[in-house]
């Protein structure tokens, strides 16, 4: 059974400062993808990032770092300088690919309310 | 614009009312799931569909029926809702049922049963 586990249930940090959001995962698949959405409070799910578990190439998107380390199973989000417009629930997730073909659906962890304070 | 689409996005009801969430694509998908969003658990599939008249159990399945007639459209249908089943739900879609393929969501649908 595949496992996403977010241990961060909330973080407040001042505008500016850095902040990171850990994504710990559990699958015996050898394939996989893994996720992060963004829930601002209007309450919509906006992707973020895919990563498959081939690639361990950390990624850089304007502020937004992503860290996959499989020897640890991680896969962890950091807001460089971060801002009010980030606050929100961020949730990480995890889809498998099955030996014969197809997925599951997104197993997601159970998110990280983060908050910036100006 | 490619969107998923729910109706109702508020819903309040009471227990044992039959009802329908219906959810729409306009992205020619083959695969639609359902979610269901609940504060400290996150968000847990219900049922998903890989193709017109394929379906499958989620997480959470109890208490719910889908069924797929068409291509664009996935609804959830609520039997007998108990309280139990207040909580946000969500309608997603991908291209193909794969582990790479980003889901699409819908804006969501709050239900409470009284």
């Amino acid at each position: 059974a595949q496992k996403v586990t977010q241990a961060q249930t909330e973080i407040s940090v001042v505008e500016k400062e850095d902040v990171t959001l850990d994504c710990v995962y559990e699958t015996r698949d050898t394939t996989y993808y893994l996720f992060w959405y963004k829930q601002p409070p209007s309450g919509e799910l906006v992707f973020l990032i895919r990563r498959n578990s081939f690639d361990e190439q950390n990624e850089i998107s304007g502020r937004y770092s992503w860290n996959f380390q499989k020897s640890t199973s991680s896969f962890n989000f950091t807001i460089t300088a971060s801002q009010v417009v980030d606050s929100a629930v961020y949730f990480c997730a995890l889809n498998r690919e099955k030996s014969g073909g197809g997925a599951d659906g997104l197993t997601f962890g159970k998110g990280t309310h983060l908050i910036i304070q100006p | 614009e490619a969107q998923v689409t729910q109706n109702p996005r508020y819903l309040i009801t009471v227990t044992g009312k039959k009802l329908t969430v219906t959810c729409s694509q306009n992205m020619n998908h083959e695969y639609m799931s359902w979610y269901r969003q609940d504060p400290g658990l996150g968000l847990r599939q219900i049922y998903y569909s890989m193709n017109v008249e394929v379906t499958d159990k989620g997480d959470v399945p109890e208490g719910y029926k889908v069924s797929r007639k068409e291509k664009r459209n996935f609804p959830l249908i609520l039997e007998s809702p108990s309280p139990n089943q207040t909580s946000l739900y969500f309608c997603a879609s991908s291209a193909r049922l794969a582990g790479d393929n980003e889901q699409f969501f819908g804006p969501g649908t709050r239900l409470t049963v009284l």
